[in-house]
């Protein structure tokens, strides 16, 4: 079973705006990850953010974790066509691995 | 490149034939992981080695799909008699920690049973 659930499941905005994708998860955490994937091919880690943090940046990315609510978020700033994937966040839930969402399929138009 | 490559990059085979995938992980990294994807999900875990021990195996993984990582280095994925529910893409990542931290993803294998 999946312990990360992404919301919305897809998502379309103009370029230039920004975008802001959630991960909701069941079960406790000591990290969790967002990647990236591009259609049809493999994954690209973007950023980790441990169960002691509350923000973290990279670029123009902005996440956020609030273990209270067992959430998290996903900005992605001024974004560009090249942004346009699918975006999961991933939990260590699963002990020595990690565990995936569906996911949110990010649509940017020109 | 220093990525983690997998081959084939394609598969169509018929029904009932047999498949084998390898990965070639970062040289450094000591765990390697199988997961597999359909479209629209995110990847599902399918098993996964520390050195060459294969450690963990998920419930999806039927007895017809083994896994080797022989001398702890590249890794194989195989599948016997293939079903046509076994069309996916199969992705194979590698990581340095042994903690469930950054995973670095081959493009993955899609594998396509007729």
């Amino acid at each position: 079973s999946q312990q990360g659930e992404e919301d919305p499941q897809a998502l379309s905005i103009q370029e230039g705006e920004n975008a802001t994708m959630n991960c909701s998860y069941k079960t406790s955490i000591n990290n969790l990850q967002w990647y990236r994937q591009n259609s049809g091919r493999g994954l690209v880690h973007l950023i980790l953010i441990r169960s002691n943090e509350r923000e973290k940046h990279s670029g123009r990315l902005r996440v956020t974790l609030d273990t209270s609510k067992k959430s998290s978020s996903l900005l992605i700033t001024a974004s560009r066509a090249a942004d346009t994937a699918s975006y999961f966040c991933a939990t260590d839930a699963g002990g020595d691995k990690i565990i995936f969402g569906k996911g949110t399929r990010l649509h940017i138009l020109p | 490149d220093t990525g983690v490559s997998q081959n084939p990059r394609h598969k169509i085979t018929k029904r009932g034939q047999n498949v084998t995938f390898r990965c070639d992980p970062i040289s450094e990294h000591n765990r390697l992981y199988w997961y597999r994807q359909t479209l629209g999900q995110g990847p599902e875990f399918l098993t996964y080695f520390q050195n060459e021990a294969q450690l963990e195996k998920s419930r999806l993984l039927s007895d017809r799909f083994s896994a080797e990582r022989p001398k702890g280095s590249f890794s194989t994925l195989e599948i016997q008699r293939t079903e046509q529910g076994d069309s996916a893409m199969y992705l194979c990542a590698s990581s340095l920690s042994t903690k469930a931290d950054t995973q670095y993803f081959g493009p993955g294998t899609r594998l396509t049973v007729l």
